[in-house]
């Protein structure tokens, strides 16, 4: 049962620490997706890349986030310094539009982020 | 610019009422519709539509899309508290930026036993 899996689930950190969450697309997708979803802007896009080519960073706060795929299997979203503002849950999400014809992502479970 | 609309914010019906979920768009060189059911955890797929006036169904959901009028609608008959969930609706285009989603705000379904 293939699954976009994300790490940590969970992460509570004090403001100006350094965050950084994984994610793990579903083994043949090359698009990858990252969202941050409150209840105030519901779910926000990020920054998205096709085979690991940066396509879109245009919704991330460029001075202190940064998106890399370092190899086809891991994603990561990096935040610092952190501040309270940020605390969201952001989920990654993986999917192959330009090879399988279906728009349709899939996405991991979620970090939940909460900075103090 | 793009976007996606939902209505109503939030619906509240009892076991066994038929719902309308409703989702218009305006996205440049549109490609498709998907939705999305959200409980407490990450959003689950539901469908994606492409033509106009095909039923889409799965159980006791079903969605069309209308390319002209730029809307779709998602129904759930015969609901179950389980239908409890935000249902998100997003568009795709075609181009450079294939496969982005555009969400819309969703609409908070609950349903009361």
């Amino acid at each position: 049962d293939a699954r976009v899996t994300q790490t940590p689930r969970h992460k509570v950190t004090e403001m100006g620490q350094e965050v950084t969450m994984r994610c793990q697309p579903i083994l043949g997708h090359n698009t990858v997706f990252w969202y941050r979803q409150t209840m105030m802007q519901g779910l926000e896009l990020l920054a998205y890349f096709r085979n690991r080519a940066p396509l879109d960073d245009s919704g991330m706060p460029k001075d202190r986030f940064s998106a890399e795929m370092p190899d086809a299997t891991l994603a990561t979203l990096k935040i610092q310094p952190s501040e309270p503002r940020d605390s969201a849950v952001y989920f990654c999400a993986s999917g192959s539009p330009d090879r399988d014809g279906t728009d349709t992502q899939y996405f991991g479970p979620g970090t939940r982020l909460t900075v103090l | 610019e793009d976007k996606v609309v939902q209505s109503p914010l939030s619906l509240v019906v009892h076991e066994g009422d038929t719902v309308t979920l409703n989702c218009s768009y305006e996205v440049t060189n549109f490609r498709s519709l998907l939705w999305y059911k959200q409980e407490k955890k990450a959003p689950t797929f539901l469908f994606m539509l492409t033509s106009s006036g095909i039923e889409k169904k799965s159980g006791r959901l079903s969605s069309i899309l209308d390319k002209k009028e730029l809307f779709s609608i998602l129904n759930i008959t015969a609901t179950q508290t389980g239908d409890s969930a935000v249902y998100l609706c997003a568009a795709t285009h075609r181009g450079s930026t294939l496969g982005r989603l555009y969400f819309g705000r969703g609409t908070q379904l609950t349903v009361w036993p």
